[in-house]
């Protein structure tokens, strides 16, 4: 394992359905981030992680979006009852333990479209 | 207000010049962390370059170099000797503290031109 892995890389989805994308990062980080990207635009945070504790989330975050990380492994996000503003890149990171202002690897997104 | 401001969405630069992208940011918290990254149109974000609040020296990696001027709030990426794989987005980030979380900007376009 090399770096940060998304799946799926594209969902196509309808308006109102359920969505959940995975997100496994690289196998020592411990720290681990969602962001999402709409075009043209810089990633926003969403949630992070640090081992399996979900420290942060954002006040962009709504009730319809939920993120795990059981294991403090994979991380899964979920975005229930979808609507067309919720297409966007979504993008996860990772980070080592131990350092604090590291940079943070990320994967290569998964890209949301809800039509 | 903007925590990271990137005040120029779009740059041309001729292969084989220089060329420096702005970045400012704003912050009360003395220990921060800032970051460059680039995402060419395949969508992954590449990690360039980082400057912490309290590093004496510039950073640099390679080609590219961080101007840190920290009584200016400004980080500006400077890309020495541009090459055509250079065209793509620039982002600028920062982490404050303690914050797991990175603050980004709108982002760069940049365009070598050969």
């Amino acid at each position: 394992d090399t770096g940060v892995s998304q799946d799926p890389r594209h969902k196509i989805t309808k308006r109102g359905q359920n969505v959940t994308f995975r997100c496994d990062p690289i196998s020592e980080h411990n720290r681990l981030y969602w962001y999402r990207q709409t075009l043209g635009q810089g990633p926003e945070f969403l949630t992070y992680f640090q081992n399996e504790a979900q420290l942060e989330k954002s006040r962009l975050l709504s009730d319809r979006f939920s993120a795990e990380r059981p294991k403090g492994s994979f991380s899964t996000l979920e975005i229930q009852r979808t609507e067309q503003g919720d297409s966007a890149m979504y993008l996860c990171a990772s980070s080592p333990p131990g350092v604090e202002n590291t940079e943070a690897f990320f994967g290569q997104g998964t890209r949301l479209t809800v039509v | 207000a903007q925590k990271i401001t990137q005040t120029q969405p779009g740059m041309f630069v001729q292969e084989k010049e220089a060329v420096t992208l702005d970045c400012t940011y704003d912050t009360s918290d003395p220990s921060y962390g800032l970051f460059w990254y680039k995402q060419p149109s395949s969508g992954e974000m590449i990690f360039l370059i980082y400057q912490g609040s309290y590093d004496q020296q510039n950073a640099t990696e390679g080609r590219y170099s961080l101007n840190f001027q920290k009584a200016r709030k400004s980080a500006n990426l400077v890309i020495s000797a541009s090459q055509l794989g250079d065209s793509a987005m620039y982002f600028c980030a920062m982490r404050e503290g303690n914050a797991g979380k990175s603050t980004f900007g709108d982002g760069t376009t940049l365009t070598v031109k050969p």
